[in-house]
């Protein structure tokens, strides 16, 4: 079965400092991997994903994120922090060439606070 | 939110009630997804369909119903049988290569009273 985990329910950092959200997952085969943000009462938008190729992913709004095959991490980050940055980050693996299903499986979250 | 509409955006029921929500979809995607969204859960997958006429249970499917008559439609039914409905719930689509990226719509916020 495949599964994530975020360990930190919450990061805080000051504007301009870089950040860093973290991310782990398990998977019988190899994994797609994804980045995704949500704002209040809002649905997820994706930031970005790691399919094959370059270990070090760009996405929208100067987020990046690095693959480790070896660490199982795929931790999102950006040189800068906005405080429009704040909002909750969800990282989320699909296994491909095992026996899991299709869907997505979400990590739990981490709400990042970015403080003027 | 990319394409995909949710209605109502708020939702109320009282305890026993079915209640359906909506989930329609322009972006000519062939797979369907249904999560729910509890503080400090992340999401979990209720149902997904990854084309017409054809669906399959998530992790979390008692109490809940769906259909997919339609390519672009894929309403969920709270029934009476779950037990903690109160919940926001977010429904996705994707193209179904399994490469790309699931598209979300704004979400329902469900609430039992």
């Amino acid at each position: 079965a495949q599964s994530v985990a975020q360990p930190e329910d919450q990061v805080n950092v000051a504007e301009g400092n870089p950040l860093t959200v973290k991310c782990t997952y398990s998977v019988s085969g190899n994994p797609y991997l994804f980045w995704y943000v949500q704002y209040p009462n809002r649905g997820l938008q994706f930031l970005l994903k790691y399919i094959t190729g370059d270990n070090l992913v760009k996405g929208s709004y100067g987020f990046e994120a690095e693959f480790n095959k070896s660490q199982t991490s795929f931790h999102l980050k950006k040189p800068s922090a906005l405080v429009s940055d704040s909002a909750l980050y969800f990282c989320a693996v699909r296994d491909i060439g095992g026996t899991g299903r299709r869907a997505l499986t979400f990590g739990s979250g981490t709400r990042l606070q970015v403080q003027p | 939110d990319g394409g995909i509409t949710q209605s109502p955006k708020y939702l109320f029921r009282k305890e026993g009630q079915n209640v359906t929500l909506s989930c329609e979809q322009n972006l000519n995607h062939d797979a369907m997804y249904w999560y729910r969204q509890d503080p400090g859960q992340g999401l979990r997958l209720i149902y997904y369909s990854q084309i017409v006429n054809d669906f399959q249970k998530g992790d979390i499917a008692e109490g809940y119903s769906v259909s997919r008559e339609k390519k672009e439609s894929f309403p969920l039914t709270v029934t009476s049988a779950q037990k903690n409905p109160t919940a926001f719930y977010l429904c996705a689509s994707e193209t179904g290569t399994g490469y790309n990226e699931q598209f979300f719509g704004p979400g329902t916020r469900l609430t039992v009273l």
